[in-house]
């Protein structure tokens, strides 16, 4: 079945800095990758997404990549604030099934 | 509005015993999906309902484990004979839809722990 890795585990930036999360899938089959954020005591929230017909979606500070060659995908965000400060999960799902393969998270710490 | 909401927000219980888990979809929500955070680890598919029908119950862990929804709303989560390796956070999500790429909507999850 399909496995996901994200790297790295935690991550912190300075406020203002660009912060780069990795993910990589297992199954060439995978064809839409969104990304969550979780915040402390709530449930992961959708900031973004991407299908594997686009190499690069963005939404304003937030962009995320993706190499299908490679099976790779990223999530960039730029002019980092301290409210981004939160555990960001990758997560791949295959066509005609609605399981999302969640990564095991990245803590990122933004100081300001 | 409302949110997807679930309760208790944290259970505490003794192994061996059986405890269940509610989960109140966003009104209007045909699909329900409940995932397990443990600790450390990235959320583990459970189980996914389209309407009261659960087209794919393959993350569920063990026979000890069971859903069920009712009324195309409320859905329960049951774990019986708890474990001690059962405790995570247990989050349900709703989406207007099943189908992938549909928004999914979480709640703020069920923190279980088993003594």
């Amino acid at each position: 079945g399909e496995n996901v890795e994200q790297h790295p585990s935690t991550l912190s930036v300075q406020e203002g800095d660009s912060a780069v999360i990795k993910c990589t899938y297992s199954d060439s089959a995978s064809n839409y990758f969104p990304w969550y954020k979780q915040e402390l005591g709530k449930g992961p929230q959708l900031i973004i997404d991407i299908r594997s017909n686009v190499g690069e979606k963005k939404d304003q500070r937030i962009a995320v990549t993706l190499n299908k060659t490679a099976k790779h995908f990223s999530l960039h965000i730029t002019e980092t604030q301290p409210e981004d400060s939160a555990v960001y999960f990758c997560a791949a799902s295959m066509e005609n099934t609605d399981k999302l393969i969640f990564g095991t998270g990245t803590r990122l710490q933004v100081f300001p | 509005g409302a949110g997807v909401s679930q309760s208790p927000s944290n259970k505490v219980t003794e192994k061996g015993k059986d405890v269940e888990l509610r989960c109140d979809p966003i009104s209007g929500h045909t699909a329900l999906y409940w995932y397990r955070q443990s600790l450390g680890q990235g959320l583990e598919f459970l189980i996914y309902f389209q309407g009261n029908s659960a087209p794919d119950k393959s993350g569920l862990p063990s026979d000890r484990f069971s859903a069920e929804r009712t009324g195309g709303s409320v859905s329960t989560l049951t774990i019986q004979r708890t474990q001690q390796e059962d405790s995570a956070v247990y989050l349900c999500a709703s989406s207007l839809e099943g189908g992938q790429g549909r928004e999914k909507y979480f709640g703020p999850g069920t923190r279980l722990t088993v003594t």
